[in-house]
């Protein structure tokens, strides 16, 4: 079975630095995707950035990179220039290539400080 | 457009009540997946639909729990005689298909359940 683990429960960084938070994971298949997802206070799930594990290149989306390390299973988010809106809780989950599915892990709280 | 909606945002229930939550798609979607947070949590896989499909029911944590979906609309989560153990937030996603790609799952703002 596949499993997620986020190591970190809670982090802080100052507005404007860059934070990194960390996600390994654990499974057989070769065929699979990850995915960053940010929950805020409102509740509302919104992804963040993701990855195809058959692509060697990182994912980019503006601020937020990852760190994709296929042999050592991990998969970790780079936030650059940290803004107040970047507060909420970070999800780091693994989809089989065949099944719709989502395994999360358990989360990361970050706060950004002003 | 219209996102993924949710209803009831927030439910109280005594224990051994049964309850339905409701969950409206974004149109034209046709895979549809339940989740369950309990607090300070991550989410857990509760079931999947695509299409006409079998579901993928095998997050469901015991047979108190079923689900169902009318075509590629609306789906009912049931939980009959529920426990203390089900309070939790029940968040439904949908995508424009499951499977072998990798289409973002959009998430409802979820049902806060909670069980005295």
């Amino acid at each position: 079975a596949q499993t997620v683990t986020q190591s970190q429960p809670e982090m802080s960084v100052q507005e404007a630095e860059t934070v990194t938070l960390s996600c390994t994971y654990d499974t057989s298949e070769n065929n699979y995707y990850l995915f960053w997802y940010k929950q805020p206070p409102s509740r509302q799930m919104i992804l963040v950035i993701r990855q195809e594990a058959y692509k060697q290149q990182n994912a980019t989306e503006n601020r937020f990179s990852v760190n994709f390390q296929k042999a050592a299973k991990s998969f970790s988010l780079k936030i650059s220039d940290s803004q107040l809106g970047d507060t909420a809780m970070y999800f780091c989950a693994f989809k089989r290539g065949n099944t719709g599915k989502l395994i999360f892990g358990q989360g990361t709280t970050l706060q950004v400080k002003p | 457009g219209a996102g993924v909606s949710q209803s009831p945002s927030n439910k109280v229930t005594e224990k051994g009540k049964d309850v339905e939550l409701r969950c409206d798609p974004i149109s034209g979607h046709t895979a549809l997946y339940w989740y369950r947070q309990r607090l300070g949590q991550g989410l857990e896989f509760l079931i999947y639909f695509q299409g006409n499909s079998a579901p993928d029911k095998s997050g469901l944590p015991s047979d108190r729990f079923s689900a169902e979906r009318t075509g590629e609309s609306v789906s009912t989560l049931t939980i009959q005689r529920t426990q203390q153990e089900d309070s939790a937030v029940y968040l439904c996603a949908s995508s424009l298909s499951g499977g072998a790609s990798y289409n973002e799952q959009f998430f409802g703002p979820g049902t806060r359940l909670t069980v005295l």
